[in-house]
């Protein structure tokens, strides 16, 4: 049973341009959480979806940045007009019952 | 609001000696409690978590940790550190009683653990 999955590992973007980010839950899971990790720091919550469904979105900043979990697909973390500032690493958890988390290897976006 | 707090940036131990690293937390009603382990440009990895019972928990590669609700806090343990045990350690809360769809685990700064040999 493959854990969460994360792509691309590594992403480089231009200031401006759009950043999409892919999380693979566990089989069977239907919580998906986003987190940001900035350099020397824990993570951050961003965003809890369940299938089809944004259940909280408290951490998510309210502009250019935007979460989705399809009824089929993974869930993609999309950001938009990208600026230095995104530059972190963004990692994906899944659960199924909310106890216990699995985190993916996360996806390091560095804006240029 | 729950929040973490892990006092310690880095904690220096000798390998054979045992570790301690420490963790508080904060949250209105009985906390979910979690470790995490994250190695350089790595995901998180579950070490332990402790949801009820007993209040000495036992996770992977020999770690453990004691739940003190008196002293709100959650210290992460090993009778032996090994020069492979240097990592970034987090401390993580979920109040289960927070509602509003706040299912979301709230972590520590992290603490970085340096075995030397």
């Amino acid at each position: 049973n493959a854990g969460v999955m994360q792509n691309p590992r590594h992403l480089v973007r231009r200031r401006g341009q759009e950043a999409r980010l892919r999380c693979s839950p566990v089989k069977g899971h239907s919580h998906v959480y986003w987190y940001r990790q900035l350099p020397e720091e824990g993570l951050k919550f961003m965003v809890y979806l369940q299938k089809e469904n944004i259940i909280d979105e408290s951490g998510m900043p309210k502009e250019r940045f935007s979460a989705e979990f399809p009824k089929e697909g993974p869930s993609i973390l999309r950001i938009q007009q990208v600026v230095r500032g995104d530059s972190a690493a963004y990692f994906c958890a899944s659960s199924e019952a909310a106890v216990g988390y699995t985190f993916g290897s996360g996806t390091r976006l560095t804006v240029v | 609001a729950q929040s973490v707090a892990q006092p310690e940036d880095q904690v220096n131990v000798a390998e054979g000696n045992p570790l301690t690293v420490k963790c508080t937390y904060s949250v209105s009603g009985n906390p979910y409690l979690f470790w995490y382990v994250q190695y350089p440009n790595r995901g998180l990895q579950f070490l332990l978590k402790y949801i009820t019972g007993d209040n000495l928990v036992k996770g992977s590669y020999g770690f453990e940790a004691e739940f003190n609700k008196s002293q709100t806090s959650f210290h992460l343990k090993k009778p032996s550190a090994l020069v492979s045990d240097s990592a970034l350690y987090f401390c993580a809360v979920r109040d289960p009683y927070s509602g509003g769809g706040a299912d979301g685990l709230t972590f520590g700064k992290g603490t970085h653990l340096i075995i030397q040999p």
